[in-house]
C-alpha cells in the first residue's frame, strides 16, 4: 500500500529560525512528488512539484529537495505569514491519477 | 490567475437527504477530481473523472456517491443519502494533463458539509 509519512506533526519556530520538515514515501516507480501549503479552513494551494532524485524547486523562503526515498521542505528565515500545514503527496503506483496525501506539518512561526 | 472554485462553502443538511456539491475547475483543465478531509485527518481521494467519464475510485466512493459535468464548466458531487459519517471537507480538483504528465492538481477551497 503507498505510503506517505511527514514529519514532525507539528513545528513551532521562532521568525527568523530556519529548519526542515521531512516526507517520506513508500510508493514504486515515483511520478513525481508534490508540495501543497494549506491554511485553515482553506484548500491545499500547490507550491512544487519534484520529479526525480536530486533536484531541487525554490520559491521565497521554501526550498524542496527529494531523494529517492524522502523529501524535504527547507525554510530559511521564516515569517509569520509562513505559518500553515505544508502537505506532501505523490501519485499512487501504476496508471493512477489518485494523489496520496501525508498527514501535513502544522508551522506555527511566531513574531 | 485561474482558480477552481466551489459551492456552497459550507453545506448543512439532515442525515438521509440528498446534497451535490459544485465546483467549476480551470477551464482548460481536463482532469477532474472530488477528495474529502475528514477533520484532523489525512486529505482522502474520493474519485477522477476524464473525459465524462470515471477513471478511478476509492472504496469510499460508494453507490451513494456520483459525479456529473452536466456542462462545460460544472463539475457535481452528489451524495444520495447522507449519513453521519459523511461530514468533512469536500475537496474539487482540476489538472491539466493529469498525474501521467507529472501536472500538478490544483485545488478549490472546498465545502464543508455537516450532517445533522
Amino acid at each position: 500500500e503507498d505510503q506517505v509519512t511527514q514529519s514532525p506533526e507539528a513545528l513551532r519556530l521562532q521568525e527568523g529560525e530556519s529548519s526542515s520538515l521531512n516526507c517520506s514515501y513508500t510508493v514504486s516507480g515515483l511520478r513525481g512528488l508534490f508540495w501543497y501549503r494549506q491554511d485553515p479552513g482553506k484548500g491545499p494551494e500547490f507550491l512544487f512539484t519534484l520529479y526525480s532524485a536530486g533536484e531541487e524547486k525554490e520559491k521565497e523562503r521554501l526550498k524542496a529537495t527529494l531523494t529517492k526515498k524522502e523529501s524535504f521542505l527547507h525554510i530559511t528565515a521564516p515569517k509569520p505569514e509562513d505559518s500553515a500545514t505544508y502537505l506532501c503527496a505523490v501519485p499512487s503506483q501504476g496508471g493512477s491519477e489518485k494523489l496520496v496525501f501525508g498527514k501535513g506539518t502544522k508551522l506555527t512561526v511566531n513574531p | 490567475e485561474p482558480e477552481v472554485t466551489q459551492t456552497p462553502s459550507h453545506q448543512v443538511t439532515q442525515m438521509g437527504q440528498e446534497v451535490i456539491l459544485r465546483c467549476v475547475p480551470i477551464s482548460n483543465h481536463l482532469y477532474f477530481y472530488w477528495y474529502r478531509q475528514i477533520l484532523g485527518q489525512k486529505v482522502e481521494f474520493l474519485v477522477s473523472f476524464y473525459n465524462n467519464e470515471i477513471s478511478e475510485k476509492s472504496e469510499i466512493f460508494d453507490d451513494q456517491f456520483s459525479v456529473e459535468r452536466p456542462d462545460g464548466s460544472n463539475f457535481t458531487l452528489k451524495i444520495r443519502s447522507t449519513k453521519l459519517e459523511d461530514s468533512a471537507m469536500y475537496f474539487c480538483a482540476s489538472s491539466h494533463q493529469g498525474s501521467l504528465n507529472n501536472q500538478p492538481q490544483h485545488f478549490g477551497d472546498g465545502t464543508r458539509l455537516s450532517i445533522l
